[in-house]
């Protein structure tokens, strides 16, 4: 396994239109996360997955965004209306339940013209 | 809600030097991890070490090395014997033990340059 993949890696839309990202976990992780990183910041928890369910959601995430993990592997997530504020890196983390440690995807970086 | 601070935006050291980076944060939880991690220039981030907040003893990781003074809500990073490969982005994060809000807390990063 060569750990955590995202897809795309580069994305550059005009505002108004859906974009929708994909996240590979570690094959054997349970656990997903999704995070929102700006130039020179930390990155900001978006949401989190166990398997299938999406058990947690920040405040940062509007309406716009929807994140699935259908059959508690993969994981989209989608913004709709883009906005130029939604430009950022997105990064997709994995964990096993118990460990704690989050493995990091390269991440997704957004650009909303 | 729990945050994270980091009072040193850039660092520099020079190779095979040593450095310590700062991180406190605030919490009312007892049981939690804290965590540093490291963001390479267009790279993604890798886990440098792991500390329980359970166990008094501060973890280590060859040249990597933590002082926790949980009373202090305190959580430095020292790095021993720089190499260039450790410039980056640093990043200290919180972690709650169990409950809602499992996710990672970062603080705002510190920029380490190491110096030839």
């Amino acid at each position: 396994d060569t750990g955590v993949s995202q897809d795309p890696r580069h994305k550059i839309t005009k505002r108004g239109q859906n974009v929708t990202f994909r996240c590979d976990p570690i094959s054997e992780h349970n656990r997903l996360y999704w995070y929102r990183q700006t130039l020179g910041q930390g990155p900001e928890f978006l949401t989190y997955f166990q398997n299938e369910a999406q058990l947690e959601k920040s405040r940062l995430l509007s309406d716009r965004f929807s994140a699935e993990r259908p059959k508690g592997s993969f994981s989209t997530l989608e913004i709709q209306r883009t906005e130029q504020g939604d430009s950022a890196m997105y990064l997709c983390a994995s964990s096993l339940d118990r460990l704690y440690e989050q493995y990091f995807g390269p991440g997704t970086r957004l650009t909303v013209t | 809600a729990q945050t994270v601070t980091q009072s040193q935006p850039e660092m520099s050291v020079q190779e095979a030097e040593t450095v310590t980076l700062s991180c406190t944060y605030d919490t009312s939880e007892n049981n939690y991890y804290l965590f540093w991690y490291k963001q390479p220039p267009s790279r993604q981030m890798i886990l440098v070490i792991r500390q329980e907040a359970y166990k008094q003893q501060n973890a280590t990781e060859n040249r990597f090395s933590v002082n926790f003074q949980k009373a202090a809500k305190s959580f430095s990073l020292k790095i021993s014997d720089s190499q260039l490969g450790d410039t980056a982005m640093y990043f200290c994060a919180f972690m709650k033990h169990g409950g809602q809000g499992q996710n990672f807390v970062f603080g705002p990063g510190t920029r380490l340059s190491v110096l030839p």
